[in-house]
C-alpha cells in the first residue's frame, strides 16, 4: 500500500525547535518529489516547502525561508522537516504530499498521496 | 506574490450543478490542480492538469482552465460531494493554494 506518515509534531513554544519526518513505503521513494503543506485550525490549504527526488532543488514558501529546513533521506524513505525560531502562526497540522511532477517530467503536478498529518502547536 | 481567488462558499440543491471558481492572474497559462477536503481528513485530488481526474473520481466532477480563471464543476450533484475545495497552481517556484471554497448540498 502506498503510504505517507507524519510524526514529530508537538507543543513547542515560541522560539522552539522541532523535526518532523515523514516515512514513505509502498513506492519507489526516490523517484518523486515531495512537499510539505500546512493547515492552520479552520484555515485553508498552506504549501510551506518542496524537494525534488535527488534532494538538490529545493524551494519554501517566503514565511519560512531562513527559519525551516527540508531535507531527505532516500535510503530511509523518509522525508524531514527542520523548523527552527517557531512562531505561534506557525501552529497547524502540517502534512506531507508526493508530487507526481517527475512522471511528467515536470517539477511538479499534483499531490495524489498526502499523509494524515502532524499537529504543531507554538504556545507558551 | 500570486494569489488565487475562490469564493467562500457555494450552495447547491441535490442533483443540480456546482460550479466552483478560481481566479489568478494569467491562470489559464499555468496547469490548475483541484483538491477535496471532508472534514478530519486529508485532501485528495480530484482533478489535475485542468481537465483530467485521477482514477476514481467520479465522472461528474469536471474542470476547465481559461483566461483568467479555473472552473471546477460538479454535476448531478450529490450528498457526499460536500466538503472544502481548493484549487492549486505552481507560480514562480512556488506552489499557491487557492483560498478555499465550502460546498454545501442543501
Amino acid at each position: 500500500e502506498v503510504q505517507l506518515v507524519e510524526s514529530g509534531g508537538g507543543l513547542v513554544q515560541p522560539g522552539g525547535s522541532l523535526r518532523l519526518s515523514c516515512a514513505a513505503s509502498g513506492f519507489s521513494f526516490s523517484s518523486y518529489n515531495m512537499n510539505w503543506v500546512r493547515q492552520a485550525p479552520g484555515k485553508g490549504l498552506e504549501w510551506v516547502s518542496y524537494i525534488s527526488g535527488n534532494g538538490r532543488t529545493i524551494y519554501y514558501t517566503d514565511s519560512v525561508k531562513g527559519r525551516f529546513t527540508i531535507s531527505r533521506d532516500n535510503a530511509k524513505n523518509s522525508l524531514y522537516l527542520q523548523m527552527n525560531s517557531l512562531r505561534a502562526e506557525d501552529t497547524a497540522l502540517y502534512y506531507c504530499a508526493r508530487d507526481t511532477g517527475g512522471t511528467y517530467g515536470r517539477d511538479h503536478d499534483a499531490f495524489d498521496i498526502w499523509g494524515q498529518g502532524t499537529m504543531v502547536t507554538v504556545s507558551s | 506574490s500570486y494569489d488565487l481567488t475562490q469564493p467562500p462558499s457555494v450552495s447547491v440543491s441535490p442533483g443540480q450543478t456546482a460550479s466552483i471558481t478560481c481566479s489568478g492572474d494569467k491562470l489559464g497559462d499555468k496547469y490548475v490542480f483541484w483538491y477535496q477536503q471532508k472534514p478530519g481528513q486529508s485532501p485528495v485530488v480530484v482533478i489535475y492538469q485542468d481537465d483530467k481526474r485521477p482514477s476514481g473520481v467520479p465522472e461528474r466532477i469536471s474542470g476547465s482552465n481559461s483566461g483568467n480563471t479555473a472552473t471546477l464543476t460538479i454535476s448531478g450533484t450529490q450528498a457526499m460531494d460536500e466538503a472544502d475545495y481548493y484549487c492549486q497552481a505552481w507560480h514562480s517556484s512556488t506552489v499557491v493554494f487557492g483560498t478555499g471554497t465550502t460546498v454545501t448540498v442543501l
